[in-house]
């Protein structure tokens, strides 16, 4: 069964610091990885995907990495201002069937 | 734009009785899933659908069901409702094909209080 487990469970940090939030994984045999946000009281809003043939994505001051073989993904944050403050998840999903495990979680504080 | 629905956004129901939860998506996916989020359990998933009468359950089934007639919506029904099913409840849908990716994406959730 996989797992999938973010660690720190919450951060943080002044604002303008480059930061990396950890996502790791039991199994590799996986189809995509992908990284959400989540607001206090809202849904997920989809960050970056990952498919098991990359290594990253980049998108703004966003860039994710992928290292099946050490069952590991970073998201690495640039230059953070408070409004990155959220919490930060990541999904995997694995070959055989379109559903996702997701991990529980990194809740980041970006302080002015 | 395309983009997932649902309705109620809160709502308060007594231990016992059935609720639907509605789920509507325009994004055209033939993907669709139900998850709870909990304080300390994360999000797990309940029932998914890959397709139009296509139903599977998730890790934390029991007292859910799911029906799919249509594309657009998957409802989630809890038969009897207990308060352990207090929750706020996510749909999401995907679609494997067209560059896809199975790219996951999400509504804005219901808030469930079953007192």
């Amino acid at each position: 069964k996989q797992e999938v487990t973010q660690i720190p469970a919450a951060l943080s940090v002044p604002e303008g610091e480059n930061l990396v939030l950890n996502c790791s994984f039991t199994d590799s045999a996986i189809y995509n990885l992908q990284w959400f946000r989540q607001d206090p009281g809202k849904g997920l809003t989809s960050l970056l995907l990952i498919q098991s043939s990359q290594r990253e994505q980049t998108s703004g001051r966003l860039n994710a990495s992928l290292d099946k073989s050490s069952g590991r993904s970073t998201l690495y944050i640039a230059a953070s201002q408070p409004g990155d403050s959220a919490t930060y998840l990541c999904a995997v999903e694995p070959f055989n069937a379109g559903k996702s495990t997701f991990g529980d979680g990194t809740t980041l504080t970006v302080k002015p | 734009d395309a983009e997932i629905t649902q309705s109620p956004r809160h709502k308060i129901t007594e231990t016992g009785r059935q609720v639907t939860l509605a789920c509507h998506q325009t994004w055209n996916h033939n993907n669709m899933f139900w998850y709870r989020q909990d304080l300390g359990h994360g999000l797990r998933l309940i029932h998914y659908s890959y397709g139009v009468h296509d139903t599977n359950k998730g890790e934390v089934s029991d007292g859910y069901s799911v029906s799919r007639s249509n594309t657009e919506d998957l409802p989630l029904t809890l038969e009897s409702a207990a308060s352990s099913q207090t929750s706020v409840y996510f749909c999401a849908s995907s679609e494997f094909g067209a560059g896809g990716y199975n790219e996951q994406f999400f509504g804005p959730g219901t808030r469930l209080t079953v007192l």
